[in-house]
């Protein structure tokens, strides 16, 4: 009963280094959602994927990049981290953002927490 | 555009007090509402939600009623627990939107 998997957990890179979070969910869930957490800012969207094949920007997508590998992965890439990013990412899925509003809501990773030197 | 305030943390209180944290929001027509809950370590979890005006959520003692007329949904629990320590989010869903919007989030220590 997995749910929504991240890794890594922990990351520590330098200034000008890349990364890959990695997210996978074994529901079948459609969407899928990256989200930054920083003190006093709650959660804001950095991209998300309505369905297989698309990606959008959400509120904070300058610095990141994502794909949409299948229906089950979608990763979220540094390519060349700045202390900024220093976070607590959150990887989440639903059903269909369509239906979010019903009995089909956001499920969410454990998260990875990213310190960038 | 859309927004949710929450009441800022910390909020600390004993065991066995009321509890009240406070949302209000700001959206297009007439919004689905949710509050979330993050215990030390974990991701968050869906804690009650409500869809339409009046509606109540309820869930593990916890809850919040959409007040359309207020544009709020504030959470409220009569007995808090050590256990019940975490940090809360109230979030919304605005019609088409794909994406929920999500407050800033409120920090409650329950102490023995």
């Amino acid at each position: 009963n997995a749910g929504v998997t991240q890794t890594p957990k922990f990351q520590v890179l330098k200034t000008g280094q890349s990364m890959t979070l990695q997210c996978a969910q074994d529901m079948n869930h459609n969407s899928m959602y990256w989200y930054r957490q920083d003190p006093g800012m709650g959660l804001r969207l950095i991209y998300y994927s309505a369905s297989e094949g698309t990606t959008d920007k959400g509120e904070v997508p300058n610095g990141y990049n994502v794909s949409r590998l299948n229906k089950r992965e979608f990763s979220l890439r540094l390519e060349s981290a700045a202390p900024s990013q220093t976070s607590v990412y959150f990887c989440a899925s639903s059903q269909d953002y369509r239906t979010m509003s019903g009995a089909n809501v956001l499920t969410f990773g454990a998260g990875s927490r990213l310190t960038v030197l | 555009g859309n927004s949710v305030t929450q009441m800022e943390g910390p909020v600390t209180l004993s065991e066995e007090a009321f509890l009240t944290i406070n949302c209000t929001y700001t959206a297009t027509g007439y919004p689905s509402l949710f509050w979330y809950v993050q215990y030390p370590g974990e991701g968050l979890q869906l804690l009650l939600k409500a869809t339409k005006a009046d509606d109540k959520g309820s869930n593990k003692g916890f809850e919040a009623t959409y007040r359309k007329e207020t544009t709020s949904f504030h959470l409220e629990k009569g007995s808090v627990q050590v256990s019940d320590s975490a940090v809360y989010f109230c979030a919304l869903k605005a019609g088409s939107a794909r994406q929920l919007t999500f407050g800033s989030g409120t920090q409650l220590t329950v102490l023995p």
